[in-house]
């Protein structure tokens, strides 16, 4: 049962434009949710977060927006950098919920 | 860097072998979590320690195992293995147990069962 859903595979951009990447969730008792970022052959690393008692988070060039009543996030990297190209994926986990719940994933390019 | 460190990076094995995976987290972290990433897939919340006790289970089939050590290391068990386990295999770790806090990941374990 996915709970986080991230339903754009891939997302194209080019250099200096925003990327937009969309997360949907179903449980309501997620409280906390999370975006990571991943290079292929390392581990994902992690980029920015927002509790449920916040509607946005932004740290530099990402910013991640909450909708509660719609359950879904976004994050929004203005500008894009090459750098950027990477598997960002959605994660979210309750308080009282030990383990994050991980979307499948976007694949994010970064043309030049 | 994350400082969560895992061993090996790759590991082949044939069906019906077991395998240990190891990892140790970030200084200072209690908690240890697992998780499987198969093909094209995100990652499947596998097991969660911490400060040596186990605290949370997901979809871990009974095949595998785990345990956290008094160092804090861990290592993940699977036996009986099947072509259906190639996956990457995850560990991160945590400050706490739960709560607001996010989890830095090590490299991973690739795992290729023939």
């Amino acid at each position: 049962d996915q709970q986080v859903k991230q339903n754009s595979p891939s997302l194209s951009v080019q250099e200096g434009r925003i990327s937009i990447l969309n997360c949907d969730y179903t449980n309501s008792m997620f409280d906390y949710f999370l975006w990571y970022k991943k290079y292929p052959a390392e581990g994902p690393t992690f980029l920015i977060s927002i509790s449920s008692i916040k509607d946005k988070n932004e740290d530099g060039r990402f910013t991640v927006f909450l909708n509660k009543s719609a359950k879904h996030l976004s994050l929004h990297i203005v500008p894009s950098q090459p750098g950027d190209s990477a598997v960002y994926f959605c994660a979210a986990s309750g308080s009282n919920d030990y383990k994050l719940s991980f979307g499948a994933g976007t694949t994010v390019t970064v043309r030049a | 860097d994350s400082g969560v460190t895992q061993t090996p990076k790759h590991l082949i094995t044939a069906t019906g072998q077991r395998v240990t995976l190891r990892c140790s987290p970030r200084s200072g972290d209690l908690s240890v979590y697992w998780y499987q990433q198969s093909l094209d897939q995100g990652l499947q919340f596998l097991i969660q320690y911490y400060n040596g006790e186990e605290r949370a289970k997901g979809n871990i089939l009974e095949r595998f195992s785990a345990q956290q050590f008094p160092d804090l290391h861990s290592e993940l068990n699977l036996s009986s293995l099947e072509l259906g386990d190639s996956a990457l295999y995850f560990c991160a770790s945590s400050a706490s147990g739960g709560g607001l806090n996010e989890q830095f990941f090590g490299p991973g374990t690739r795992l290729t069962v023939l």
